[in-house]
């Protein structure tokens, strides 16, 4: 079973709206990650979270976690036609595989 | 520095036709990933190797193998390729808990 769950599945918003997405895992971590897949292609590292952390930022992304709930979020303000992508959180398992959620696509409308 | 390269990009089989993906990076990564991906659906980890030499099973390592033998490459071999094996392939590698760079995929087709 995939350890990240990503809610909503799909985001549909306008663009300069910010949009948010979350993550929830099963087991306990040692740091989170977020990515962003272009039309199929491969995976593009956004940013990472360590569980020691609770809210961390680069650019226009700001990401929070949540260790008590198990749960991260990501939040992208001031959206771009260029945002448009599906978004995967990851995380370790106890094994020190990489697993991944379902994904959450977000599309920007102009 | 090309990161993480993946051939081929594209392939169409026959069902029982065997095949090799190839996977090279050159950051100097000890973990090294393979991963398929179905439509509208995030990655499913076949096989996972976190050294030269040593692999591990992923969710989804049915019907296929995979080969470390150092430490630029992986690779994933699907003896007899069936039609539940259309996906995209991916091949990512990593420092120990770090950030994953991924190859651009293959898109396998098998009829």
């Amino acid at each position: 079973s995939q350890q990240g769950e990503e809610d909503p599945q799909a985001l549909s918003i306008q663009e300069g709206e910010n949009a948010t997405m979350n993550c929830s895992y099963k087991t306990s971590i040692n740091n989170l990650q977020w990515y962003r897949q272009n039309s199929g292609r491969g995976l593009v590292h956004l940013i990472l979270i360590r569980s020691n952390e609770r809210e961390k930022h680069s650019g226009r992304l700001r990401v929070t976690l949540d260790t008590s709930k198990k749960s991260s979020s990501l939040l992208i303000t001031a959206s771009r036609a260029a945002d448009t992508a599906s978004y995967f959180c990851a995380t370790i398992n106890s094994n020190y595989q990489l697993i991944w959620g379902a994904g959450t696509k977000l599309i920007i409308k102009p | 520095n090309a990161g993480v390269t993946q051939t081929p990009k594209f392939q169409v089989l026959k069902t029982g036709q065997s095949m090799t993906l190839q996977c090279a990076q050159d950051m100097n990564h000890n973990s090294m990933y393979w991963y398929r991906q179905d439509p509208g659906m995030g990655l499913r980890l076949i096989y996972y190797s976190a050294s030269e030499g040593t692999t591990d099973k992923g969710e989804v390592p049915n019907g296929y193998n995979v080969s470390r033998l150092n430490k630029r490459e992986f690779s994933l071999r699907l003896e007899s390729a069936a039609p539940s094996q259309t996906s995209v392939y991916f091949c990512a590698s990593s420092e120990h808990r770090g950030r994953a760079f991924f190859g651009q995929g293959t898109r396998l087709t098998v009829v």
